[in-house]
């Protein structure tokens, strides 16, 4: 089976940095995804690494350490709007068409002034 | 850009009943997802579809169903009602040849049940 985890709350002021860790266990292992979730609102994908090292993406960058089985998201320059919770995901291939995600445990992340 | 589909996007229900949540997913893909979502825990997958034929059960409680139709919308069944079902339910829908961890999530409905 899957297992991830993630610390359950992180906060920070506006304009800091800010990192959410991910760690994982997996039986096979095809990347790490994430993605943010505001409250009420839907799941929407921010980055994937397949492969050791940082993927950066505006404000956005994520980092994969395959050996260590552990990936973080990094926030730059925070804003209130990046007040949302972060879900680090897994992805099952599945036999018969698409991928399946497992989800961590969620970080609630909160900006303040 | 046109987006997943979920309606209704609230649903109360009492225990013992039966809902049936719809999904329209982004044209042209070929996969589509139903996750649940309880209060505080992360999305849980249920059942998928590609191309019409289910592709995979998770953690779907038998008393659940779900099917794709030929205009590749879906539709989850849920039957017998429990209280621990009220949870937001997403479904979500993936291109081929897409990003592969890359899945679109609809608004989700949320299921309330008394």
């Amino acid at each position: 089976g899957q297992s991830l985890e993630q610390p359950s709350e992180v906060t920070a002021v506006e304009g800091a940095i800010v990192q959410i860790n991910c760690t994982y266990q997996t039986s096979g292992f095809y990347g790490l995804s994430w993605y943010q979730q505001h409250d009420g609102g839907a799941p929407t994908f921010l980055s994937y690494n397949a492969l050791d090292g940082l993927e950066e993406t505006g404000r956005f960058s994520s980092f994969l350490s395959r050996s260590d089985s552990y990936g973080y998201l990094l926030l730059q320059e925070l804003q209130m709007k990046d007040s949302a919770s972060y879900f680090c995901a897994v992805r099952d291939i599945l036999t018969g068409g698409g991928n399946k995600l497992t989800f961590g445990t969620g970080t609630q992340l909160k900006v303040e002034l | 850009a046109a987006g997943v589909i979920q309606s209704p996007r609230h649903l109360i229900k009492e225990k013992r009943e039966t809902a049936t949540l719809k999904c329209y997913p982004i044209p042209r893909h070929d996969t589509v997802y139903w996750y649940q979502q309880g209060p505080g825990q992360d999305p849980q997958f249920l059942i998928s579809f590609y191309e019409k034929m289910q592709s995979d059960k998770g953690s779907i409680p038998d008393r659940f169903s779900a099917q794709q139709f030929s205009d590749y919308h879906s539709e989850l069944n849920m039957s017998s009602l429990e209280l621990g079902d009220s949870a937001l339910y997403f479904c979500a829908s993936s291109p081929p040849h897409g990003r592969p961890d890359e899945q679109y999530f609809g608004p989700g409905t949320r299921l309330t049940v008394t």
